[in-house]
């Protein structure tokens, strides 16, 4: 079946736009993860959302930046008045129920570039 | 809190040579480990999990890892590099004594399999 999917696959900016990031997930999997990965570093978590659950938050880097989820279907991440440091490849994924044993599969990213 | 160190950023291994790249953890709780594999412009490719049971977990294209709790070490082993396993490596955790609900993960290891 078909995997996660995000868009646009490139995003280039100019300081102080909003930008609206989409994702996908894999038909009937209630989790899904935002993650943010800077040039040369790892993955860090942005933000999780589980079923009808109060998202998980805890990732976010400023309130500049959040997030939506309608149902158990597409997110969208907004970045508002996106600063150079904002740079990075956005990365979504998502797993069946969230369990702690599950694997997240993940989209192919959403490289953003903020001039 | 949980964490993951990956303390080579390059593993350089001749095709034909066995090659293995090395991943600590730290969690208060059991630990749910995972590897990724990410090539150029593309997204993270699940390789391979410990949950529980055998410390040898084998997974996609020959990968292999093997979980030692007293050294809370995940080390990533093929008995035979590639040309084609050039990528990058992710090593990721899940603490199971927590609440999060995201992965954490290293800072990737870069895997350079040469002729």
């Amino acid at each position: 079946g078909a995997g996660v999917s995000q868009s646009p696959s490139n995003k280039v900016t100019e300081k102080g736009k909003d930008v609206e990031l989409r994702c996908d997930p894999i038909s009937g999997h209630t989790a899904l993860y935002w993650y943010r990965q800077r040039l040369g570093q790892g993955l860090e978590f942005l933000i999780y959302f589980q079923g009808n659950s109060a998202p998980d938050k805890s990732g976010l880097p400023s309130d500049r930046f959040s997030a939506e989820r309608t149902g158990e279907s597409v997110s969208t991440l907004t970045i508002q008045r996106t600063q150079q440091e904002d740079s990075a490849v956005y990365l979504c994924a998502s797993s069946l129920f969230g369990g702690y044993q599950e694997t997240q599969y993940f989209g192919p990213g959403t490289r953003l570039l903020v001039l | 809190a949980q964490s993951v160190a990956q303390p080579e950023d390059q593993v350089n291994v001749a095709e034909g040579n066995p090659l293995t790249v090395k991943c600590t953890y730290s969690v208060s709780g059991n630990p749910y480990l995972f590897w990724y594999v990410q090539y150029p412009n593309r997204g993270l490719q699940f390789l391979l999990k410990y949950i529980t049971g055998d410390n040898l977990v084998k997974g996609s294209y020959g990968f292999e890892a093997e979980f030692n709790k007293s050294q809370t070490s995940f080390h990533l082993k093929k008995p035979s590099a590639l040309v084609s396993d050039s990528a990058l490596y992710f090593c990721a955790v899940r603490d199971g004594g927590g609440t999060a609900s995201k992965l954490t993960f290293g800072t990737g290891t870069r895997l350079q399999v040469t002729l």
